[in-house]
């Protein structure tokens, strides 16, 4: 079974510390891995597509990387901000009957204090 | 370039009735794929359409059930609502589906409460 899992659940941190939220899959056979952000009661916004072929990708103060081997995947967050404060999720691309489907984790929720 | 555009944001039903929920796709995308959040499941895939076809389903029962129009405009509709249907649903496109760069955007979604 294709399982997306997402550690920790939660994460508290003070502004400016630099952190990391990690992300594994069970099926190595992903085609891409996405890294959302969702803010409360809204929809997903993309931060990061990584394809499987690729090893990392960075925009800004992110940084995700993938190891395909391991079953894993890495979202850097540099000089935490408030306003990075959100649910982080991770989801793995598989392919299927030449459409795509994504498995999402269950997520991250970071809060980062003032 | 307009985003994707889930409509209506809220809606509240009653056990048993039916409910239509529909999604735009950002222009020139294609593909259009629904999902189900609730904080028990989270995230769940619920179906893909590209060219007006179903692609690919998720374990969901009957009473899911989809459709794409020639526009890729796409509707979703839920029979006989039970309580744990309740729920955030999400619409997403993109451009060309099982594309290793092809990112999916997603829309704000349609929060359902089932009384």
């Amino acid at each position: 079974k294709q399982e997306v899992t997402q550690i920790p659940a939660a994460l508290s941190v003070p502004e400016g510390e630099n952190l990391v939220l990690n992300c594994s899959f069970t099926d190595s056979a992903i085609y891409n891995l996405q890294w959302f952000r969702q803010d409360p009661g809204k929809g997903l916004t993309s931060l990061l597509l990584i394809q499987s072929s690729q090893r990392e990708q960075t925009s800004g103060r992110l940084n995700a990387s993938l190891d395909k081997s391991s079953g894993r995947s890495t979202l850097y967050i540099a000089a935490s901000q408030p306003g990075d404060s959100a649910t982080y999720l991770c989801a793995a691309l598989f392919l299927y009957n030449q459409g795509g489907k994504l498995i999402f984790g269950q997520g991250t929720e970071l809060s980062v204090k003032p | 370039k307009a985003g994707v555009t889930q409509t209506p944001r809220y809606l509240i039903k009653t056990r048993g009735q039916q409910v239509t929920l529909s999604c735009s796709p950002i222009s020139g995308h294609r593909s259009v794929s629904w999902y189900q959040q609730t904080p028990g499941q989270g995230l769940q895939f619920l179906f893909e359409y590209f060219s007006e076809t179903q692609r690919n389903k998720g374990n969901f029962p009957g009473r899911f059930s989809g459709r794409q129009f020639s526009n890729s405009r796409s509707e979703m509709n839920v029979s006989t609502l039970e309580l744990g249907d309740s729920a955030l649903y999400l619409c997403a496109s993109s451009s060309i589906p099982g594309v290793a760069g092809n990112i999916q955007y997603f829309g704000a979604g349609t929060r359902l409460s089932v009384l």
